[in-house]
């Protein structure tokens, strides 16, 4: 089974602080993606990488950098936390879209982040 | 950027059928994903369509997709209490590596 693992289910940190999520899969997927879920909002893509080393921007990104070092791990810094970042954030991963086949995008358990 | 809507809430009946809908803008959209999402947990695929295809059928789950009027939905037949969850509608376009996701609708299946 594909797995996404984000390495914290719930966070809470101070306005102002340094804050990594980090995110990682086993598939050795091209792409992957940082959402944010809010109430009424849906997800709302953040970032997303489709190489190594390689990122662009999502619909959202103000606030929030990205790194990804290694093809498995994909890194959501927010340089100075705000309490307008409280939310559910989600990470995904997805193959290259080669064939119909491969068109699913694995998520994570996602990491409530609660900023005070 | 392109839009996906839903409504927000649905709520039936046990053993009724549930239809969630959803409209895209992307008139390039060449799939479009069901993904739930249950209490605390992550997206799960529920089921996708090409956008040459109308229908798509899977047990209970059955997808019309009219591409003229960029509708979509999704028919969930004998809905049980199990089926209480978000789902979401995502479109993607051929060109493009990321999904776009609709706001969710909660289902809420009633005893």
């Amino acid at each position: 089974d594909v797995k996404v693992t984000q390495s914290s289910r719930y966070l809470v940190k101070r306005t102002g602080e340094k804050v990594f999520l980090e995110c990682v899969q086993d598939m050795d997927h091209e792409n992957m993606f940082w959402y944010r879920q809010d109430p009424g909002l849906g997800l709302r893509l953040i970032y997303f990488s489709y190489d190594v080393k390689m990122k662009e921007k999502g619909d959202i990104p103000e606030g929030y950098s990205v790194s990804r070092e290694k093809k498995e791990r994909f890194s959501l810094i927010l340089e100075s936390a705000s309490t307008n970042q409280t939310s559910m954030y989600l990470c995904a991963s997805k193959p290259w879209q080669a064939m119909p086949a491969d068109t699913e995008a694995f998520f994570g358990q996602g990491t409530r982040l609660t900023v005070v | 950027g392109e839009d996906v809507e839903q409504s927000l809430f649905l709520s039936v009946r046990e053993g009724d059928s549930s239809v969630i809908n959803c409209t895209y803008t992307d008139s390039s959209s060449t799939y479009l994903y069901w993904y739930k999402q249950e209490p605390g947990a992550g997206l799960q695929l529920l089921t996708y369509i090409f956008s040459n295809m109308d229908m798509k059928q899977d047990q209970r789950l059955t997808v019309l997709l009219n591409k003229k009027d960029k509708h979509l939905s999704l028919r969930i037949a004998d809905t049980q209490t199990g089926d209480s969850a978000i789902y979401f509608c995502a479109e993607t376009s051929g060109s493009a590596r990321q999904l776009t996701f609709g706001s969710g609708t909660q289902l809420t299946v009633l005893p």
